[in-house]
């Protein structure tokens, strides 16, 4: 089973938006309303900021906002901030046959 | 407050085993599932398994069947992943992380453990 296909580096100014592709395939993106994101900052463990495809943990800025569209689906986070320098990453619930979790190669967020 | 502490840093040789044990408290410890995760040097994250506590049964990834073990302790609220035959590309940061969802996954971790270095090397 590959990795979901993340872009390996995005970068926006502060303020400004940006949105991170995941994609997938019918077996797991597309067939499932089961993908999270992860922020990673260096050094330390990962957080959600999405799950189940577009719901935010409590205490998640309302910043960060998912969506999905066929085998992709989307992190978009609107209002730079420095602190949101981070590595992001997706994962999925893998069905069919299959009772297991992927996770896309990662995104480094660079903000200018 | 969920907090998950893992074990410290390990060293092992290659064809050796490592066991890397997460203690929860803050919760039902028997009430959510907790699957491991690993984080190789500069690397993104890959899914080991999960294990649920009431009872124990584990599901591993096809990747590490056969070299992977998880138990866990419900006397100590401890959960346990043991990896064997250890090569260097098994060298990696190893995070527990829970699942929110009682009795069950949704397949997404709200908490994780600080992760466990485990350095493989001759």
């Amino acid at each position: 089973q590959s990795a979901l296909t993340q872009p390996a580096s995005v970068s926006g100014s502060l303020g400004q938006s940006i949105t991170i592709s995941c994609t997938g395939t019918s077996s797991d993106v597309g067939s499932y309303n089961l993908v999270s994101w992860y922020q990673q900052h260096p050094g330390k463990a990962p957080k959600v900021i999405i799950y189940e495809g577009s719901k935010r943990p409590s205490g998640v800025s309302n910043r960060f906002s998912g969506s999905k569209s066929g085998n992709t689906a989307s992190l978009t986070i609107s209002g730079l901030q420095a602190e949101d320098e981070a590595d992001y990453y997706c994962c999925s619930y893998v069905g069919s046959n299959i009772f297991h979790v992927i996770f896309g190669g990662g995104t480094n967020l660079t903000v200018l | 407050q969920v907090h998950l502490v893992q074990s410290g840093a390990e060293v092992k040789r290659p064809g050796a085993s490592v066991k890397v044990s997460c203690k929860a408290s803050g919760y039902t410890f028997n009430k959510y599932y907790i699957h491991w995760v690993r984080q190789a040097p500069r690397q993104g994250l890959e899914w080991m398994g999960v294990i649920n506590p009431t009872g124990g049964k584990t599901t591993y990834a096809q990747k590490f069947q056969g070299r992977v073990t998880m138990t866990r302790d419900t006397s100590t609220s401890t959960v346990y992943m043991e990896l064997s035959s250890l090569r260097s590309g098994d060298t990696a940061v190893y995070y527990c992380a829970r699942d929110p969802v009682g009795g069950g996954t949704n397949f997404w971790f709200d908490s994780w453990g600080q992760g466990t270095l485990v350095t493989v090397s001759s």
